[in-house]
Parts: C-alpha cells; structure tokens; sequence
C-alpha cells in the first residue's frame, strides 16, 4: 500500500506570494491532517479534515487554509507569504478522526517552503 | 489540557551503550501516549505508542518505554544504540478518542551515535 505523499517536496517562495501544497492520504484514510513543523516552535498542528469537513483547527492566522476532496486528498494554501511562514509542511492521515487520537498518523515526507 | 516536555534536546550515547529519551507529560484525564521518529528530510514514523494496555509497551527497532502514572512520564529505551538510530525523536500526548483536542508533540530530542 502507497505511503502519504506530499508535493512538492521542496518550495521557494518570495515574501506576498501564496503557495498551494498538496497531500494525498493512504488508500482507505479519511483523515487527514497538516502540521507546520520549525526549529523554533517545533510541531505545531494546522488543521484537521474529515470527510470534506474542517474538524479542529490549530492557532494559525487566517491566512493559512486548507480544503480535503472526496477522494480524501487535501491541499493546503497560504496566501501573503511571510519570511516566518518557512518550514517543513507535513501532512498525516488516518483511517479516521478516532484513530487520530487513539490510534497513530502516517506521515509523509512533507513540503520543505522556503520563504525569500 | 494536555502537554508533553522532553528533557534535553541533544542526547549524544557511544554506539552499543543505552539509550534513554526522557519524556513527561501533563493530562487531565488518561493519556495515550506516543513516541515518533524522524529521519533527515523525512516524514514522521511512530515507534510505539500506549493506549492504557500493558504499560510497558514494545516499539519497532529494539526501542521500548515504560507507562509510569506516578510519574507521569513515558521515557523511551534501547538497550544497545546502532549508528542507525541517530535522528530525532518525539514524545506525544493525546486523549481519548472522540474528543475535539488534538495531539500534542514535545519539541523533540536530536539522538546523536558516537562510533
């Protein structure tokens, strides 16, 4: 079975732009789940779909948004680009939003985006 | 609310010597408890986790951790280090299913092999 991938697996950006990742979940997975990983603040979750619906949402501002299809893939957008916006962008997905919690995530490789 | 801490972000040990990643956490109502590993330009992959089993709990790569309540800690152990296990390692809380929090991760602990 397929792992999650992401792409793109790497990203440079200039500061006022807007970025669009993308992830596809393991075959099955409903649940799908985008954390912002830094040096400094570490893992830090975005947000959470579930069967096309946000189902938790992280301290983000608005500018970062996220959107899950029918087929479970998701994407991520962040407009208005910042310096501080450059991180690793990973994405996880689990059978469901129960597993979530008590069950584990899968992980992907992630987006590396670089913010100029 | 729940929160987990990982005592030193660098753990350097000799290849062979014991590994220890310390790990506590702070839950108001019973945890499930993981630990993940991640590799240079990788993703994350769990190692184990606790869901209120057996509180000793058998991981992938010879890696264990211990469930003690009166401590509240869930540090992760291997007896012998390998070169390969240099990464870094994330300790996370979450609780029971169908609540509305999400999973919080330590801030991890860089694992460096000496040869």
């Amino acid at each position: 079975k397929a792992g999650v991938t992401q792409t793109p697996r790497y990203l440079i950006k200039t500061r006022g732009q807007q970025v669009t990742l993308s992830c596809s979940p393991i075959s099955g997975h409903r649940s799908v789940s985008w954390y912002q990983q830094t040096p400094g603040q570490g893992l830090q979750f975005l947000f959470e779909y579930f069967s096309e619906t946000q189902r938790n949402k992280g301290n983000f501002p608005g500018r970062f948004s996220g959107r899950q299809f029918s087929n479970s893939r998701s994407e991520m957008n962040v407009s208005t680009l910042e310096l501080g916006d450059s991180a690793l962008y990973l994405c996880a997905s689990s059978l469901s939003a129960r597993d979530r919690v008590s069950n584990e995530q899968f992980f992907g490789p992630g987006t590396r985006l670089t913010v100029l | 609310a729940q929160s987990v801490t990982q005592l030193g972000s660098h753990v350097s040990v000799s290849e062979g010597a014991l590994v220890l990643l310390r790990c506590n956490y702070s839950s108001s109502v019973p945890p499930y408890l993981f630990w993940y590993v991640q590799y240079p330009n990788q993703g994350l992959q769990l190692l184990l986790k606790y869901t209120s089993a057996a509180t000793l709990v058998k991981g992938i790569n010879g890696f264990e951790a211990e469930f003690k309540k009166s401590e509240t800690s869930f540090h992760l152990t291997k007896p012998s280090a390998h070169m390969s296990d240099a990464a870094e390692y994330f300790c996370a809380v979450s609780v029971r299913p169908g609540s509305a929090s999400k999973i919080i991760f330590g801030s991890g602990t860089r694992l460096s092999i000496r040869p």
